[in-house]
């Protein structure tokens, strides 16, 4: 069984620019999350999804973050206009239903 | 509010002796706790959890962790590290009126020395 990919691995921006990450859960997972994870932190929750419906969203800076999962599968996080405190490593996970959660790799970024 | 501490930032151990993390939470109602691992450069793994029944649960790789409600605490234990046991652990509650979203402590960096 594939575990949660996501891409890319690494990024690096300058302020203001923007930036897509994408995320493939484990097939058959109705529930995807997406967490920041600033450097020697825990996760921090930022949106989550029951298939393309958004459960959550209320720590997600609304006026730069953007996140969407348009068939119940594959979802994409996006960041409109980076500031430096968006520093951190993005990490997807799913789980089927309130089950484990299955982390991806993360995407480690860095706004110069 | 739940929170979750763990208060040792970093432990050092050698190569085959025990070693215990520490997770302390503050949630008065139905809670989950979780233990997980992260490698360098790797998303988190699952070691194990607790819901209800026996306080001390047993995990992967010779892990395990005992619950107690009295002193709100959910320590993580191993009798004998191996250097492969080096990573990032973090401790994580949930809980029902949460909607189960796992919340994080700040992690404890292990270091095993040969």
């Amino acid at each position: 069984e594939a575990g949660v990919t996501q891409s890319p691995r690494y990024a690096v921006l300058q302020e203001g620019q923007a930036v897509s990450f994408w995320c493939d859960p484990i097939s058959g997972h109705d529930t995807l999350y997406w967490y920041q994870q600033p450097r020697d932190q825990g996760p921090q929750l930022l949106v989550y999804f029951r298939d393309e419906a958004v459960i959550d969203n209320s720590q997600l800076p609304s006026d730069r973050f953007s996140a969407v999962r348009p068939k119940g599968t594959n979802s994409t996080l996006k960041i409109q206009s980076a500031k430096q405190g968006d520093t951190a490593t993005y990490l997807c996970a799913s789980s089927l239903r309130w089950g484990e959660q299955y982390f991806g790799p993360g995407t480690r970024l860095t706004v110069l | 509010t739940q929170t979750v501490s763990q208060s040792d930032a970093h432990v050092t151990v050698f190569e085959g002796d025990s070693v215990e993390l520490r997770c302390n939470y503050s949630y008065g109602g139905s809670i989950y706790l979780s233990w997980y691992i992260q490698h360098h450069g790797h998303g988190l793994q699952f070691l194990l959890k607790y819901y209800s029944g026996n306080p001390v649960v047993q995990g992967v790789n010779g892990f395990e962790a005992e619950f107690s409600k009295s002193d709100s605490s959910f320590h993580l234990r191993k009798a004998s590290v191996h250097w492969s046991d080096s990573a990032v652990y973090f401790c994580a509650v949930s809980a029902s009126s949460g909607s189960w979203q796992l919340i994080f402590g700040s992690g404890t960096q292990l270091t095993v020395m040969p």
